[in-house]
């Protein structure tokens, strides 16, 4: 059964320290997709890949986010420094990069930051 | 902004079809209607989608109006593990590198399904 792993699933962290969360995609999927849900907002996509190069990071604050694929089987999301208003649920999906790409997501990594 | 309109609650009885409806009146001719759902506390899950003919699969069945402006999610046998949020998209297909071919996720109707 493939599916999307996110790592850690909780981080409780305080203001200012750097946190990193990992994505690993359905292996074979092309395109990686980063997500953020808060009760405000809402999902909001916040970056994607194809092949590994960004495509589209529009939805992310340039300042203190960066999303990086080093390798195929990884994704990673890195806030630096991180600030209160930065805690949500944060999601990867992975996608086959086909016409009517159905995107699958991995359970989330609820972030915290004190 | 989302291009879908949605209640935002519904119920249903266990046992009986959960019909959600969607309003995309300004969909273009090349946007497809795709539904997810969100369990509390997990990523959304993909239900199904279309672009103007009827669609079924093992979760759920996908009524697309004639002129495309609406559509209902039909769930035949809601069970009480269908309660989440439902998300009606409309998107534009293999268009990446523009924004059309983003999922853009409102706020959904929030089925609960009771005993």
């Amino acid at each position: 059964d493939a599916r999307v792993t996110q790592t850690p699933r909780h981080k409780v962290t305080e203001m200012g320290q750097e946190v990193t969360m990992r994505c690993q995609p359905i292996l074979g999927h092309n395109t990686v997709f980063w997500y953020r849900q808060t009760m405000m907002q809402g999902l909001e996509l916040l970056a994607y890949f194809r092949n590994r190069a960004p495509l589209d990071d529009s939805g992310m604050p340039k300042d203190r986010f960066s999303a990086e694929m080093p390798d195929a089987t990884l994704a990673t999301l890195k806030i630096q420094p991180s600030e209160p208003r930065d805690s949500a649920v944060y999601f990867c999906a992975s996608g086959s990069g086909q016409v009517q790409e159905t995107q699958y997501f991995g359970p989330g990594t609820r972030l915290l930051v004190l | 902004d989302a291009k879908t309109t949605q209640p935002p609650s519904m119920d249903c009885a266990e046992g009986r079809a959960a019909n959600l409806p969607c309003n995309h009146s300004t969909i273009s001719g090349n946007e497809y209607v795709y539904w997810y759902r969100q369990i509390h506390s997990q990523g959304p899950q993909y239900i199904i989608h279309g672009l103007k003919n009827n669609e079924t699969n093992e979760m759920a069945s996908l009524i697309i109006t004639e002129d495309r402006k609406s559509s209902t999610l039909i769930l035949p046998h809601a069970t009480l593990r269908d309660t989440a949020v439902y998300y009606c998209i409309v998107r534009v297909d293999g268009n990446y590198g523009g924004s059309q071919g983003n999922l853009i996720f409102g706020k959904g109707t929030k089925l609960s399904v009771k005993p």
